[in-house]
């Protein structure tokens, strides 16, 4: 079975400071990894994800992540916070069923951004 | 132009009752979810259609039942609402397996 584990429900960073949320990923096959960024009252939009190409990804609004098998991890970071940044994050792994996406989420993390 | 719509918004109900939310996509996509959100934020996949087939049914109460009259909808009928159903429901979409799944802005259901 499939599970992402995200370290720290919440994270607070000073405006222009590194943000880093953490994913680990447990998968029996080589994974699909997805990160997504959910804004207050609204729904999920994707970040970045790896499929098997580069490890270091990069996606919108200036995040990357890097995937390490060795570690089986998948952080995302971004370079310099800034305050439209503060949302909920989630890391997910996903299978193919049927042509079917079942992803499986961590439980998030809730970036908050101080001016 | 609305990717994925969710009908309505907000949801609020009686305890026993039964309702529907309404999900349309113009993407194209031929594969369609529902997700549940709990009230401390985590998501879990309900249901799965690709096609109008259903392909994923996670373990959700029979009280609940998807159906997809075409590719394009999605609707998530519940039967005698309890109040742990209270959550938010996002609706999905996706072209195939790999690809990124597009979400609706969600439907607030309170049970009261």
């Amino acid at each position: 079975a499939q599970s992402v584990t995200q370290l720290g429900s919440h994270v607070s960073v000073s405006e222009g400071a590194l943000v880093l949320l953490r994913c680990n990923y447990s998968s029996s096959v080589p994974p699909y990894l997805f990160w997504y960024v959910q804004y207050p009252n609204q729904g999920l939009q994707l970040l970045l994800k790896y499929t098997s190409a580069a490890t270091l990804v990069k996606g919108i609004n200036g995040f990357e992540a890097e995937f390490k098998k060795s570690e089986t991890s998948f952080h995302l970071t971004k370079p310099s916070a800034h305050m439209s940044d503060a949302a909920e994050y989630f890391c997910a792994v996903s299978r193919g069923i049927q042509g079917a996406q079942k992803l499986v989420f961590g439980q998030g993390t809730r970036l908050t951004i101080n001016p | 132009d609305t990717a994925v719509s969710q009908t309505p918004k907000y949801l609020v109900t009686q305890m026993g009752n039964d309702k529907s939310i309404k999900c349309e996509q113009n993407l194209g996509h031929d594969t369609m979810y529902w997700y549940k959100q709990d009230s401390k934020k985590f998501l879990k996949i309900m249901f799965s259609y690709n096609n109008k087939e259903l392909i994923i049914n996670e373990t959700v109460p029979n009280r609940f039942s998807p159906k997809s009259p075409d590719k394009a909808h999605l609707n998530l009928h519940i039967n005698s609402l309890e109040l742990g159903d209270s959550a938010v429901y996002f609706c999905a979409s996706s072209q195939d397996w790999n690809n990124e799944q597009f979400f609706g802005p969600g439907t607030r259901l309170t049970v009261l």
